[in-house]
């Protein structure tokens, strides 16, 4: 079965600074994608990024890219140029290609100090 | 207006109650899901439906019964209430590509006394 593994319960950051939030996952499939999802105090789970596993690219969304060691089943986010509104609990979570079930991570808290 | 919403948003029942959370969603999606969210847990999946006569079980199902009245309505019922139901609970629904990723309602905090 798959698992994907946030080590970091809490990890904090001062503004317009940079943080990388850690993920791993383990799966024997070799088509997967993986995702970050946001959920600030207001309880919405928003999509941040996601990746193809086929994709050899990182994928970027303005100050959010992920770095993407598929050997190393390894997943972290990057966040560049902190901002208050960043302040969330970050998800990583996993997909296998054939199913629609999505497996999640623990979670990460993040804190942006002024 | 909210492409997925959920109602109630918070709930307080007593055990041994009957409950039902409600989820609409406006995106034309086949799919929907529930999940539960408990502290240092992360989301697991309660239930899932591919089309209003496809419905699944997901990892945690026990103690849980779904209904899937249209294409755009999905609830979940706890038929007697108990304590350590306590959660956030999600809806979630996406189109029918496998590259295509799910959209998540608002959550609602249900407590069970």
């Amino acid at each position: 079965a798959q698992t994907v593994t946030q080590s970091q319960p809490e990890m904090s950051v001062q503004e317009a600074e940079t943080v990388t939030l850690s993920c791993t996952y383990d799966t024997s499939e070799s088509d997967y994608y993986l995702f970050w999802y946001k959920q600030p105090p207001s309880r919405q789970m928003i999509l941040v990024i996601r990746q193809e596993a086929y994709k050899q690219q990182n994928a970027t969304e303005n100050r959010f890219s992920v770095n993407f060691q598929k050997a190393a089943k390894s997943f972290s986010l990057k966040i560049s140029d902190s901002q208050l509104g960043d302040a969330a609990m970050y998800f990583c979570a996993y997909r296998s290609g054939n199913t629609d079930k999505l497996i999640f991570g623990t979670g990460t808290r993040l804190q942006v100090f002024p | 207006d909210a492409d997925v919403t959920q109602t109630p948003r918070n709930r307080i029942t007593k055990t041994g109650k009957r409950i039902m959370l409600e989820c609409s969603q406006t995106k034309g999606h086949d799919r929907m899901y529930w999940y539960r969210q408990d502290p240092g847990l992360g989301l697991r999946l309660i239930y899932y439906s591919f089309d209003v006569k496809d419905i699944n079980k997901g990892e945690i199902s026990d103690g849980y019964s779904v209904s899937r009245q249209a294409q755009a309505k999905f609830s979940l019922s706890l038929e007697s209430a108990i304590p350590n139901q306590t959660a956030l609970y999600f809806c979630a629904t996406k189109g029918r590509g496998l590259t295509d990723t799910q959209y998540f309602g608002p959550g609602t905090r249900l407590t069970v006394l």
